[in-house]
């Protein structure tokens, strides 16, 4: 059983569209925290919420944290190439290790 | 500042044979993770070293697995007897104390058993 559901699993859509991918859970983390993870590379934090409701804004992304701290979503603006990758959120409890969805394969094509 | 460090970059080895995977982390992290990803997957944690505490090993596949850290400095993921299932890119990350704080990556062992 897969703690945190990713979805969708994969999206392809052209320059300057926007997309929704979405993290979803029925536990209840303190925490959540998204990474991107480019082709050959590890994978980089782009940012954590922490607070239920919680919205946090860079650039062209929107982060949400849901009310019940369960679930989040990732909202990008007008996609470029460089937000090709693989978005992976993974969600916090206590002192027990981060535990990671399978990741949404984002392709935006030029 | 230096990042996480992964030695080797890529290992091809047959099946049957012992490879050891070397982590170096961020100086001054305490937290170590190591974690699998099978193509087009996400991530699968193995294992988790914090400071002197017992590492939680609650993810090592199988017996096969092993891992050692020194102090709060290398780290080594030691798999015996390899299987072709064992390939895939094994991944080290280190942090300040503890799952909250955000984790940095190395870039990786890419491990192909032949």
């Amino acid at each position: 059983t897969q703690l945190l559901e990713q979805s969708p699993q994969f999206l392809s859509i052209q320059e300057g569209e926007n997309l929704t991918v979405y993290c979803n859970s029925s536990s209840v983390f303190s925490s959540l925290q998204w990474y991107r993870q480019e082709p050959g590379e590890g994978p980089v934090l782009l940012v954590t919420v922490v607070t239920g409701g919680e919205v946090k804004k860079l650039k062209r992304l929107t982060f949400q944290f849901g009310d019940a701290r369960k679930d989040s979503s990732l909202h990008i603006t007008a996609a470029q190439p460089g937000d090709t990758g693989l978005y992976l959120c993974a969600g916090v409890r206590g002192n027990t290790p981060l535990v990671f969805g399978k990741g949404t394969r984002l392709s935006v094509i030029a | 500042g230096a990042g996480v460090s992964q030695s080797p970059s890529n290992k091809v080895t047959e099946k049957g044979k012992d490879v050891e995977l070397r982590c170096d982390p961020i100086s001054g992290h305490t937290a170590l993770y190591w974690y699998r990803q099978r193509l087009g997957q996400g991530l699968e944690f193995l294992i988790y070293f914090q400071g002197n505490s017992a590492p939680d090993k609650s993810g090592l596949p199988s017996d096969r697995f092993s891992a050692e850290r020194t102090g709060e400095s290398v780290s080594t993921l030691t798999i015996q007897r390899t299987q072709q299932e064992d390939s895939a890119v094994y991944l080290c990350a280190s942090s300040l104390a503890g799952s909250r704080y955000e984790q940095y990556f190395g870039p990786g062992t890419r491990l192909t058993v032949t």
